[in-house]
């Protein structure tokens, strides 16, 4: 039981260059959910998934975009990297909808040069 | 206001202490608060959570206390921890059932 896994773990692009971002559970969550982690800013939630099929914007959603796969899988897509993206990338899933209890994965950093 | 806000930034407390992180509301449609811990490298993990109908909630050597009239919630580290060194954050759950995490404050203690 591998909870939430999150490929790459590092990645370094240059501006303009585009990347997805993978995430998978395989606790049978329904709700899952990507955030960005910066120094002094806590985690800023960019897009969520109540469940397979819908997706939706959270407080930071510009410059990326997302696709609920499957009921396992969740990505996240910069289509052009600009410096401000740099940062950690957290994928999440819950239980169910609105649920406190979070388990997140390890974490992508991000650097765009 | 969908913000929470979270004190200290950071907190340097001796082997044996009391660690306190202090977190402020203005929101009253939240209706859970959650406070989640992250040592480095690694994504954050469910600490303990709260109701607001609760004012007190203990967990081992961790307990929340919950002050509905001032908006405020704190975590108490109990007996502090080389092994407690790690980044907390609160969180309060919105009327949109998704989570406002605060800043987070992390917590260096030392034996």
């Amino acid at each position: 039981n591998a909870g939430v896994t999150q490929t790459p773990k590092f990645q370094v692009l240059k501006t303009g260059q585009s990347m997805t971002l993978q995430c998978a559970q395989d606790m049978n969550h329904n709700s899952m959910y990507w955030y960005r982690q910066d120094p002094g800013m806590g985690l800023r939630l960019i897009y969520y998934s109540a469940s397979e099929g819908t997706t939706d914007k959270g407080e930071v959603p510009n410059g990326y975009n997302v696709s609920r796969l499957n009921k396992r899988e969740f990505s996240l897509r910069l289509e052009s990297a600009a410096p401000s993206q740099t940062s950690v990338y957290f994928c999440a899933s819950s239980g169910r909808q609105g649920g406190y209890e979070q388990y997140f994965g390890p974490g992508t950093r991000l650097t765009v040069t | 206001q969908q913000q929470v806000k979270q004190s200290p930034q950071s907190l340097i407390v001796q082997k044996g202490g009391i660690s306190i992180i202090n977190c402020a509301y203005e929101n009253t449609a939240f209706d859970y608060f959650p406070w989640y811990q992250q040592f480095p490298g690694k994504g954050p993990a469910l600490l303990i959570a709260i109701r607001p109908d609760v004012s007190e909630k203990k967990e081992g050597r961790f307990t929340i206390s919950f002050n509905k009239s001032a908006k405020q919630f704190s975590l108490h580290i109990m007996d502090s921890q080389p092994g407690d060194s790690a980044t907390y954050f609160c969180a309060a759950r919105g009327p949109t059932d998704k989570l406002i995490f605060g800043t987070g404050t992390r917590l260096q203690v030392f034996p």
